[in-house]
């Protein structure tokens, strides 16, 4: 399986709810990324977990609440979102550790692999 | 932290013609260059990466160009075709071994339309 996968694709949600998203992979890959991307917009880095544990927090509301049960999956809790929070929201895997410079593309650690996304809409 | 900037933010070509994308960064540390292509409504896809050991690499009618000396790095695209059409993105990762390793630093973008 070389691929990352996302549910659900589509959400929309009230300020007042409380949504999840889900990002699987079955590549090995023992670090996971969650970035937001506005239209038109570069991804923006969130969140990364590095064998299961948060290594990076770029200063999110706490509104977002990032999970890493195991080494395959990925969540991401939403609670009492601002309708500026409408956007993409992609996961992401790689190898962690140090970036290898012997390894030809798709197989060496460093490279990130983003799923799908999930177009979420607050109103 | 890093800083990218990408140019052009919007590239129209004829099919056929080669189209180049250029992206600076800041970082001298910085030793991995990949470059994404995102179609509308979908996943940015890795299309090319470079390292710093190395200064050119080339996949099919893709290349990319690493000059670390002068912190840019370019990607061409030959006989272009429409379905190249997309927005192209540059990124920068960090070097081996910091606390931010796995970080990627993305430009703005590139819009590049390929007219048949």
């Amino acid at each position: 399986d070389t691929e990352v996968t996302q549910t659900p694709k589509h959400l929309v949600m009230g300020m007042t709810n409380k949504k999840s998203l889900k990002c699987e992979q079955h590549m090995g890959h023992r670090a996971m990324y969650w970035y937001k991307q506005k239209a038109k917009k570069p991804p923006e880095l969130m969140f990364v977990y590095s064998y299961e544990k948060l290594s990076i927090n770029e200063s999110v509301p706490s509104r977002f609440s990032p999970e890493c049960p195991n080494s395959s999956l990925l969540n991401l809790h939403l609670h009492a979102l601002q309708p500026e929070d409408s956007a993409l929201y992609l996961c992401a895997s790689s190898h962690p550790g140090l970036i290898s410079t012997q390894a030809g593309p798709g197989r060496g650690v460093g490279e990130q692999f983003f799923g799908p996304g999930t177009r979420l809409t607050v109103l | 932290g890093e800083n990218v900037e990408q140019h052009p933010s919007t590239l129209s070509v004829q099919e056929g013609d080669s189209a180049v994308i250029k992206c600076t960064y800041s970082d001298s540390a910085s030793n991995y260059f990949p470059w994404y292509k995102q179609e509308l409504g979908k996943r940015p896809q890795l299309i090319i990466d470079i390292r710093s050991n190395v200064g050119e690499k080339k996949d099919q009618r893709i290349a990319v160009t690493l000059n670390k000396t002068a912190k840019h790095f370019s990607l061409h695209i030959t006989e272009t075709q429409p379905e190249d059409s997309a927005v192209y993105f540059c990124a920068v990762g960090p070097n081996a071994g910091g606390t931010s390793y796995g970080k990627l630093t993305f430009g703005q973008g590139t819009i590049l339309t390929v007219h048949p």
